[in-house]
């Protein structure tokens, strides 16, 4: 089966312009998740939805970042404007249900930003 | 709320001697336990996951991990590293956000370093 895609793979902009990052994930996951992952860190979530609801976007800083995940399937994340910090790789994942506690993650290849 | 502590950000072993990387987590549920590994340039995989059904999990490449709710640990192991071991390793802890739905959390992660 095909797996989680996003692009672009890589993006560098100046500092308050805008981008945004998109993501399909497995087909029939009703579960899809966004992290922001800091070089050195561990991946941080952003935002979980299930199916097109939000179940929790606690990290996620709304003044400046929103997302949106259209008929429950495609998800795309804004960033506006954006700061240095932002630098990071946005990771996107999905799970099938996102209800069961072992649910495994399956993640994309992230994409690469570059705040200058 | 939840949280995981990974107790070394580097682990350095010679190729064919035992594994320990070390996880601690908090929860106020009976949380589910991941361990995720990132290779250089690729995406997360799961290595094992913590089900409740035993405590031991054997998971992929000769890995294992067992929970310990006494201690409140899932420590990763391996009997012997191999050079294609090396790479990043996250343990994650899931627990209940509310709503039937599970928020995952990620610890900052042990790099493991594979001397020939």
């Amino acid at each position: 089966e095909a797996g989680v895609a996003q692009s672009p793979r890589y993006k560098i902009i100046e500092k308050r312009q805008s981008v945004a990052f998109w993501c399909n994930p497995i087909s029939g996951h009703a579960t899809l998740y966004w992290y922001q992952q800091i070089l050195g860190q561990g991946p941080k979530l952003l935002i979980q939805f299930q199916n097109n609801g939000v179940v929790d976007d606690s990290q996620l800083p709304k003044d400046r970042f929103s997302a949106e995940r259209l008929k429950g399937v495609d998800s795309t994340l804004k960033i506006q404007p954006a700061k240095l910090e932002d630098s990071a790789v946005y990771l996107c994942a999905s799970s099938f249900s996102g209800t069961g506690g072992a649910e495994t993650q399956y993640f994309g290849p992230g994409t690469r930003l570059l705040v200058l | 709320a939840q949280s995981v502590t990974q107790l070394d950000s580097h682990v350095s072993v010679s190729e064919g001697t035992p594994v320990l990387l070390r996880c601690n987590y908090s929860s106020s549920y009976s949380p589910s336990l991941f361990w995720y590994v990132q290779h250089p340039n690729k995406g997360l995989q799961l290595l094992l996951k913590y089900t409740s059904a035993a405590t031991l999990v054997k998971g992929i490449n000769g890995f294992e991990a067992e929970f310990k709710k006494s201690e409140t640990s899932f420590h990763l192991t391996k009997p012997s590293a191999h050079m294609s071991d090396a790479a990043e390793y996250f343990c994650v802890v899931s627990g209940s956000g509310g709503g039937g739905s599970y928020i995952p959390t990620f610890g900052r992660g042990t790099s493991l370093i594979v001397h020939p």
